[in-house]
């Protein structure tokens, strides 16, 4: 079984100021990672995929997330928050056998201008 | 390329009545599975389909149920709605679900 725990329920950051997401994964078999991202009234985009390929994983619209196993971690960073980064993000989890997504509870991305 | 398309975006049911969510996946996927979104549960997998045969269901009530058909499209219906089905009903295609899934933008359902 795998799980998914997202640190931050809310993260507030100035504009042009770095984000960090952070997310936990739990999964007894080699995972497939995700970070999607939901605008209000929207459904969900993929920022970016890790499926043990390199550790370092870059993204759409400047986002990258680095997959740690050691600490189980695979956190979403984004050098300078733009006010359209303002949403919310799940951190997702695949243990590729049984077909199914377990998502985190979701960070609430708020940009200050 | 088309994305994923669900249908209709928005509905209005009342408790007792059955609903069904149609789901269109990107020309070639598959798989196509689906995703109640509520803001108590979060995101939780209602089942997935591949090539009209259910590989995997969540740990919803006998109520819920899908499908898919030959053209890998696929519905989801809900009978004897409950108020506590209100939600946003997301579908997710894929070619491989190691690399991920494309979401429709879900079909509003709010029970009263």
């Amino acid at each position: 079984a795998q799980s998914v725990t997202q640190l931050d329920s809310h993260v507030s950051v100035s504009e042009g100021t770095p984000v960090l997401l952070r997310c936990n994964y739990s999964s007894s078999y080699s995972p497939s990672l995700f970070w999607y991202v939901q605008h209000p009234n929207k459904g969900l985009q993929l920022l970016l995929k890790y499926t043990s390929a390199a550790t370092l994983v870059k993204g759409i619209n400047g986002f990258e997330a680095e997959f740690k196993k050691s600490e189980t971690s695979f956190h979403l960073t984004k050098p300078s928050a733009h006010m359209s980064d303002a949403a919310e993000y799940f951190c997702v989890v695949s243990d590729r056998r049984d077909y199914k997504l377990s998502f985190g509870a979701g960070t609430t991305v708020t940009v200050r201008a | 390329k088309a994305g994923v398309t669900q249908t209709p975006r928005y509905l209005i049911k009342t408790r007792g009545q059955q609903v069904t969510l149609s789901c269109s996946p990107i020309s070639g996927h598959r798989s196509v599975s689906w995703y109640q979104q509520t803001p108590g549960q979060g995101l939780q997998f209602l089942f997935e389909y591949f090539s009209e045969t259910q590989r995997n269901k969540g740990n919803f009530p006998g109520r819920f149920s899908g499908r898919q058909f030959s053209n890998s499209r696929s519905e989801m219906n809900v009978s004897t709605l409950e108020l506590g089905d209100s939600a946003l009903y997301l579908c997710a295609s894929s070619s491989d679900s190691s690399m991920g899934y494309t979401f429709g933008s879900g079909t509003r359902l709010t029970v009263v």
